[in-house]
């Protein structure tokens, strides 16, 4: 069972670049997410999706597009990379969506990622 | 905005010290969850609180939710080399399942 996978696990880009973080979880799980991490700053939503078809905003979503066409998959696309945008990116799924009692979160090994 | 407040940022205790962190919120939380991430390592989930004054523990970690329902605490017995890392509480918004995450504690347990 692999769990939540991500790919790459590093990346280095030029500013104005774009690219497409994958994700893909094999637990059929409803909801995913992404989130950034940045030193002291702790994890931060950036979008999410409670199923397929159906993606939402979260605190930090400008300069991100995803899409959820599948149950499976939720990429992240950077549109045009900033220096700002340099971060360890996480994945992360969870059951449930309507049971009522929210669930744990799986999560992603990372993506590291600069962008120069 | 719907905050969550993390004490202490850093801790460093002796091995075998207890070791306390704290999660708060301005608002009314209808659950929390602890995650503990390991230097380069991702987020892994330890428990989830609901109750108001609900305690949980799992061998020396005793997780507590507040009666108010505002604040949590994570408390480790003796600690170990193995409990280094960041600890997190992360609260959902109301009525949603969007996750918010506190800033974490790192701890650093000095043999």
């Amino acid at each position: 069972n692999a769990g939540v996978t991500q790919t790459p696990k590093f990346q280095v880009l030029k500013t104005g670049q774009s690219m497409t973080l994958q994700c893909a979880q094999d637990m059929n799980h409803e909801y995913m997410s992404w989130y950034r991490q940045d030193p002291g700053m702790g994890l931060r939503l950036i979008h999410y999706s409670v199923g397929a078809g159906i993606t939402d905003q979260g605190e930090v979503p400008n300069g991100y597009n995803v899409s959820r066409s599948t149950t499976e998959d939720f990429p992240l696309r950077l549109l045009s990379a900033a220096p700002s945008q340099t971060s360890v990116y996480f994945c992360a799924s969870s059951l449930g969506v309507g049971t009522g009692d929210n669930q744990p979160q799986h999560f992603g090994d990372g993506t590291r990622l600069s962008i120069l | 905005g719907q905050q969550v407040m993390q004490i202490p940022q850093y801790q460093h205790v002796q091995e075998g010290e207890d070791f306390t962190t704290y999660c708060n919120s301005s608002t009314t939380l209808s659950n929390i969850q602890w995650y503990k991430q390991r230097p380069g390592g991702h987020p892994v989930f330890l428990i989830q609180l609901v109750k108001s004054g609900e305690v949980k523990k799992q061998k020396r970690l005793t997780f507590q939710f507040g009666e108010a329902k505002k604040n949590s605490s994570l408390h480790i017995t003796a600690t170990q080399t193995t409990d280094v890392g960041t600890y997190f509480c992360a609260k959902s918004y109301s009525g949603t399942y969007k996750y918010i995450f506190g800033t974490g504690t790192r701890l650093k347990v000095l043999a």
